[in-house]
C-alpha cells in the first residue's frame, strides 16, 4: 500500500525555538495533505489542509502564524511550529490523499512527537 | 457539519470474546467510512473501509458494514486476541467535505489473556 513518512519521529526543543516537521508521500503524488495533532488519550484534531502550490487552509482556532505549512511539491509538506512553547507539546500526524485511490482514502504518517521544554 | 460518534471506552474483554464497537455518523452526501487502529506509541493504521451503502469492509478478522439507513458503521470481531489491544477510531471522509477526515473520539480496547 501507499506509504507516508514523517521526519523526525520525535523531537525535543527548548521553549522559543522553531521546529520543522516533514511529511512525504513515498510512492504517490499527493495534491492534498492534512496535518493533525493528538493530545494524550484523545482523538486527532485536524489543524489544516495543505494543497500543493497554494496556501494552506486552517481550521478554526488554529493559529496560522504559529503553525506554518508549506506544500512545495507533490510529495512533500512541512509543518513549522514557530516559537514553540510547552503547550505545543503534542503528537503531530500528517496524512496524504492519493487522488488515484477510491473514496478519499488517506494514508497516515507514523507521527512526530514534539516535546517543548 | 460532519461528525462521528463512537462508544466510549475503555472496553475490557477476555481473549476469544466477541467485540462490538458502535459508531454512528452525521454527514451530508455519501461519505466514505473508515476504522483506524492505533497501537501504543504508534501512528494510525487503516484497518478497513467502506465507500458506499451496504459495503462491508473486512481485515484481520474485523468487519464493519456501511448502514445508511441507521447511519452506522459498527466494528465487530468474532474472537479477539491480546494483540488486538489498541485504540480504535471510527472516521469519515467526503468529497463535499474536502476529503478532510473526521474522527470519532476513539475507543480503547483491552484484551486480557
Amino acid at each position: 500500500g501507499a506509504v507516508v513518512s514523517q521526519h523526525p519521529s520525535w523531537v525535543i526543543c527548548k521553549s522559543g525555538t522553531s521546529v520543522k516537521i516533514e511529511c512525504r508521500s513515498l510512492d504517490f503524488q499527493a495534491t492534498t495533505m492534512f496535518w493533525y495533532r493528538q493530545f494524550p488519550k484523545q482523538s486527532l484534531m485536524l489543524m489544516a489542509t495543505s494543497n500543493e502550490g497554494s496556501k494552506a487552509t486552517y481550521e478554526q482556532g488554529v493559529e496560522k502564524d504559529k503553525f506554518l505549512i508549506n506544500h512545495a511539491s507533490l510529495t512533500l509538506s512541512t509543518l513549522t511550529v514557530t516559537s514553540a512553547h510547552p503547550e505545543d507539546s503534542s503528537f503531530y500526524i500528517c496524512s496524504a490523499r492519493d487522488p488515484q485511490g477510491s473514496g478519499g482514502t488517506q494514508y497516515f504518517g507514523p507521527g512526530t512527537r514534539l516535546t517543548v521544554l | 457539519g460532519n461528525s462521528v460518534t463512537q462508544m466510549e471506552g475503555p472496553v475490557t474483554l477476555s481473549e476469544e470474546a466477541f467485540l462490538t464497537i458502535n459508531c454512528t455518523y452525521t454527514a451530508t452526501g455519501y461519505p466514505s467510512l473508515f476504522w483506524y487502529v492505533q497501537y501504543p506509541g504508534e501512528g494510525l493504521q487503516l484497518l478497513l473501509k467502506a465507500t458506499k451503502a451496504d459495503d462491508k469492509g473486512s481485515n484481520k478478522g474485523f468487519e464493519a458494514t456501511y448502514r445508511k439507513e441507521t447511519t452506522s458503521f459498527h466494528l465487530e470481531k468474532g474472537s479477539v486476541q491480546v494483540s488486538d489491544s489498541a485504540v480504535y477510531f471510527c472516521a469519515l471522509s467526503s468529497h463535499t467535505g474536502g476529503f478532510k477526515t473526521i474522527f470519532g473520539a476513539g475507543t480503547r480496547l483491552f484484551v486480557k489473556a
